[in-house]
Protein backbone atom coordinates (compact mmCIF):
# COMPACT_ATOMS: atom_id res chain seq x y z
CA UNK A 1 0.00 0.00 0.00
CA UNK A 2 1.19 3.32 -0.79
CA UNK A 3 2.11 5.43 2.22
CA UNK A 4 0.33 9.19 3.16
CA UNK A 5 1.42 11.95 0.60
CA UNK A 6 1.61 15.42 0.86
CA UNK A 7 2.28 18.26 -1.25
CA UNK A 8 4.14 20.13 -1.25
CA UNK A 9 7.03 19.52 0.01
CA UNK A 10 8.06 22.86 0.54
CA UNK A 11 6.68 25.84 0.31
CA UNK A 12 7.93 29.62 0.60
CA UNK A 13 5.39 32.48 0.97
CA UNK A 14 5.70 35.94 2.32
CA UNK A 15 3.17 37.35 5.08
CA UNK A 16 -0.11 38.06 4.87
CA UNK A 17 -0.20 35.29 1.84
CA UNK A 18 -2.07 32.48 2.52
CA UNK A 19 -1.19 28.88 1.77
CA UNK A 20 -3.26 25.65 1.05
CA UNK A 21 -1.70 22.00 1.95
CA UNK A 22 -3.21 18.37 0.38
CA UNK A 23 -2.63 15.52 2.42
CA UNK A 24 -3.71 12.14 0.78
CA UNK A 25 -4.16 9.36 3.51
CA UNK A 26 -3.21 5.63 2.86
CA UNK A 27 -5.91 3.79 0.76
CA UNK A 28 -9.45 2.63 3.13
CA UNK A 29 -8.20 4.98 5.66
CA UNK A 30 -10.53 7.75 6.69
CA UNK A 31 -9.36 9.93 9.18
CA UNK A 32 -6.85 12.36 8.85
CA UNK A 33 -5.06 14.66 11.20
CA UNK A 34 -2.85 17.70 10.93
CA UNK A 35 0.29 18.73 13.54
CA UNK A 36 2.32 21.57 13.81
CA UNK A 37 6.01 21.09 14.05
CA UNK A 38 8.31 23.52 15.01
CA UNK A 39 11.68 23.71 16.99
CA UNK A 40 10.32 25.85 19.51
CA UNK A 41 6.91 24.16 20.65
CA UNK A 42 7.74 21.13 19.32
CA UNK A 43 4.16 18.82 17.73
CA UNK A 44 0.75 20.36 18.58
CA UNK A 45 -2.50 19.15 16.86
CA UNK A 46 -3.57 20.93 14.81
CA UNK A 47 -7.61 19.10 14.20
CA UNK A 48 -8.54 15.69 13.09
CA UNK A 49 -11.27 14.95 10.23
CA UNK A 50 -13.49 11.62 10.18
CA UNK A 51 -15.99 10.85 7.35
CA UNK A 52 -15.23 14.71 5.80
CA UNK A 53 -15.92 16.26 9.63
CA UNK A 54 -13.84 17.77 11.53
CA UNK A 55 -14.15 16.11 15.01
CA UNK A 56 -11.71 18.04 17.33
CA UNK A 57 -9.28 21.26 16.55
CA UNK A 58 -6.24 21.75 18.82
CA UNK A 59 -5.16 25.48 20.11
CA UNK A 60 -4.55 27.32 16.90
CA UNK A 61 -6.13 30.64 15.55
CA UNK A 62 -8.91 30.37 13.49
CA UNK A 63 -6.26 31.63 10.61
CA UNK A 64 -5.34 27.78 10.30
CA UNK A 65 -8.70 25.54 9.27
CA UNK A 66 -9.11 22.53 6.77
CA UNK A 67 -11.76 20.08 5.31
CA UNK A 68 -11.45 16.70 4.32
CA UNK A 69 -13.41 15.55 0.79
CA UNK A 70 -15.68 12.52 0.11
CA UNK A 71 -12.32 10.57 -0.96
CA UNK A 72 -10.64 11.46 2.18
CA UNK A 73 -8.29 13.31 1.10
CA UNK A 74 -7.72 16.60 2.93
CA UNK A 75 -6.25 20.07 2.96
CA UNK A 76 -5.24 22.63 5.36
CA UNK A 77 -5.24 26.05 4.71
CA UNK A 78 -3.28 28.99 6.52
CA UNK A 79 -4.39 32.48 5.81
CA UNK A 80 -2.97 35.76 6.64
CA UNK A 81 0.34 33.85 7.22
CA UNK A 82 2.55 35.13 10.17
CA UNK A 83 6.56 34.67 10.38
CA UNK A 84 5.95 32.23 13.48
CA UNK A 85 3.96 30.03 11.23
CA UNK A 86 6.72 28.87 9.34
CA UNK A 87 7.16 25.07 10.41
CA UNK A 88 6.64 21.73 9.15
CA UNK A 89 2.86 20.69 8.44
CA UNK A 90 2.21 16.60 9.28
CA UNK A 91 -0.67 15.07 8.38
CA UNK A 92 -0.92 11.50 9.72
CA UNK A 93 -3.99 9.21 8.41
CA UNK A 94 -6.03 6.12 10.82
CA UNK A 95 -8.56 3.64 9.63
CA UNK A 96 -10.56 5.20 12.28
CA UNK A 97 -10.77 8.26 14.36
CA UNK A 98 -9.16 8.82 17.81
CA UNK A 99 -5.54 9.26 19.07
CA UNK A 100 -5.51 5.77 20.44
CA UNK A 101 -5.41 4.45 16.84
CA UNK A 102 -2.69 4.07 15.22
CA UNK A 103 -1.30 6.71 12.86
CA UNK A 104 0.95 6.65 9.77
CA UNK A 105 2.38 9.75 9.03
CA UNK A 106 3.27 11.69 6.07
CA UNK A 107 6.97 13.23 5.17
CA UNK A 108 5.70 16.80 5.79
CA UNK A 109 5.23 20.18 3.61
CA UNK A 110 7.86 22.71 5.26
CA UNK A 111 6.68 25.82 5.14
CA UNK A 112 8.58 28.85 5.19
CA UNK A 113 7.16 32.73 5.79
CA UNK A 114 9.21 35.31 4.64
CA UNK B 1 -4.11 16.37 30.94
CA UNK B 2 -2.24 13.32 29.48
CA UNK B 3 1.46 14.05 28.81
CA UNK B 4 4.99 12.85 28.35
CA UNK B 5 8.29 14.08 29.45
CA UNK B 6 11.62 13.24 27.48
CA UNK B 7 14.29 13.16 29.49
CA UNK B 8 17.57 13.83 27.88
CA UNK B 9 17.31 16.11 24.66
CA UNK B 10 20.85 14.52 23.08
CA UNK B 11 21.92 11.01 23.88
CA UNK B 12 24.71 10.00 22.44
CA UNK B 13 26.12 6.27 22.13
CA UNK B 14 28.70 4.02 20.69
CA UNK B 15 27.98 1.89 17.60
CA UNK B 16 27.51 -1.72 19.27
CA UNK B 17 26.59 -0.33 22.71
CA UNK B 18 23.22 -0.83 24.42
CA UNK B 19 20.09 2.46 23.34
CA UNK B 20 17.79 4.20 26.41
CA UNK B 21 15.73 6.83 25.79
CA UNK B 22 13.70 7.77 28.67
CA UNK B 23 10.03 8.50 28.90
CA UNK B 24 7.95 9.27 31.94
CA UNK B 25 4.13 9.87 31.48
CA UNK B 26 1.06 11.78 33.50
CA UNK B 27 -2.23 10.15 32.95
CA UNK B 28 -5.49 9.64 34.56
CA UNK B 29 -6.50 7.53 32.81
CA UNK B 30 -4.57 3.70 31.74
CA UNK B 31 -2.66 5.00 28.64
CA UNK B 32 -2.15 4.89 25.12
CA UNK B 33 1.65 4.99 24.63
CA UNK B 34 3.94 5.60 21.78
CA UNK B 35 7.49 5.81 20.73
CA UNK B 36 7.98 7.25 17.19
CA UNK B 37 11.45 8.02 14.85
CA UNK B 38 11.62 10.92 12.35
CA UNK B 39 15.10 11.01 10.36
CA UNK B 40 16.20 14.24 8.54
CA UNK B 41 13.35 15.74 6.14
CA UNK B 42 11.01 12.88 6.84
CA UNK B 43 7.83 12.43 9.17
CA UNK B 44 7.40 10.28 11.90
CA UNK B 45 7.40 6.37 11.76
CA UNK B 46 5.73 4.67 14.38
CA UNK B 47 8.14 2.08 16.23
CA UNK B 48 6.07 0.65 18.62
CA UNK B 49 2.51 1.34 20.99
CA UNK B 50 1.71 0.06 23.89
CA UNK B 51 -2.11 -0.28 24.99
CA UNK B 52 -3.06 -2.50 27.64
CA UNK B 53 -1.78 -6.48 28.88
CA UNK B 54 1.91 -7.22 28.25
CA UNK B 55 4.23 -4.61 29.79
CA UNK B 56 6.73 -5.34 27.14
CA UNK B 57 6.09 -4.14 23.69
CA UNK B 58 8.45 -4.78 21.02
CA UNK B 59 8.60 -2.65 18.05
CA UNK B 60 10.62 -2.61 14.35
CA UNK B 61 14.17 -2.46 14.21
CA UNK B 62 15.37 -4.28 17.06
CA UNK B 63 13.56 -1.43 19.41
CA UNK B 64 11.03 -2.27 22.67
CA UNK B 65 9.60 -0.50 25.46
CA UNK B 66 8.77 -1.49 28.82
CA UNK B 67 5.90 -0.48 30.29
CA UNK B 68 5.73 0.21 34.01
CA UNK B 69 2.90 1.02 36.10
CA UNK B 70 4.56 2.05 39.40
CA UNK B 71 7.40 4.35 37.56
CA UNK B 72 4.77 6.15 34.87
CA UNK B 73 7.79 5.19 32.59
CA UNK B 74 7.93 3.55 28.75
CA UNK B 75 12.09 3.56 28.27
CA UNK B 76 12.47 2.72 24.55
CA UNK B 77 15.61 0.33 24.45
CA UNK B 78 17.80 -1.41 22.01
CA UNK B 79 20.48 -3.92 22.66
CA UNK B 80 22.76 -2.89 19.93
CA UNK B 81 23.00 0.82 18.25
CA UNK B 82 23.45 0.88 14.43
CA UNK B 83 24.36 3.95 12.70
CA UNK B 84 21.31 3.99 10.99
CA UNK B 85 19.21 4.38 14.06
CA UNK B 86 20.79 7.87 14.70
CA UNK B 87 17.60 10.34 14.65
CA UNK B 88 15.14 11.74 16.43
CA UNK B 89 12.57 9.99 18.55
CA UNK B 90 9.50 10.97 20.14
CA UNK B 91 7.38 9.31 22.80
CA UNK B 92 3.90 10.28 22.51
CA UNK B 93 0.71 9.89 24.71
CA UNK B 94 -2.94 9.63 23.40
CA UNK B 95 -5.07 12.88 24.84
CA UNK B 96 -7.54 12.42 27.82
CA UNK B 97 -9.81 13.08 25.63
CA UNK B 98 -8.67 10.68 23.04
CA UNK B 99 -8.00 12.63 19.62
CA UNK B 100 -4.75 13.86 19.64
CA UNK B 101 -1.41 12.41 20.85
CA UNK B 102 0.25 14.43 22.75
CA UNK B 103 4.07 14.76 22.30
CA UNK B 104 7.13 14.50 23.92
CA UNK B 105 10.19 17.61 23.10
CA UNK B 106 12.18 14.74 21.29
CA UNK B 107 15.40 12.89 22.15
CA UNK B 108 18.40 13.23 19.08
CA UNK B 109 20.23 10.11 19.12
CA UNK B 110 23.98 10.22 17.71
CA UNK B 111 25.69 7.12 17.22
CA UNK B 112 29.29 6.96 16.38
CA UNK B 113 31.80 4.58 15.16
Amino acid sequence: KAGVTQTPRYLIKTRGQQVTLSCSPISGHRSVSWYQQTPGQGLQFLFEYFSETQRNKGNFPGRFSGRQFSNSRSEMNVSTLELGDSALYLCASSLLAGARETQYFGPGTRLLVL
Amino acid sequence: AQSVTQLGSHVSVSEGALVLLRCNYSSSVPPYLFWYVQYPNQGLQLLLKYTTGATLVKGINGFEAEFKKSETSFHLTKPSAHMSDAAEYFCAVASNSGYALNFGKGTSLLVTP
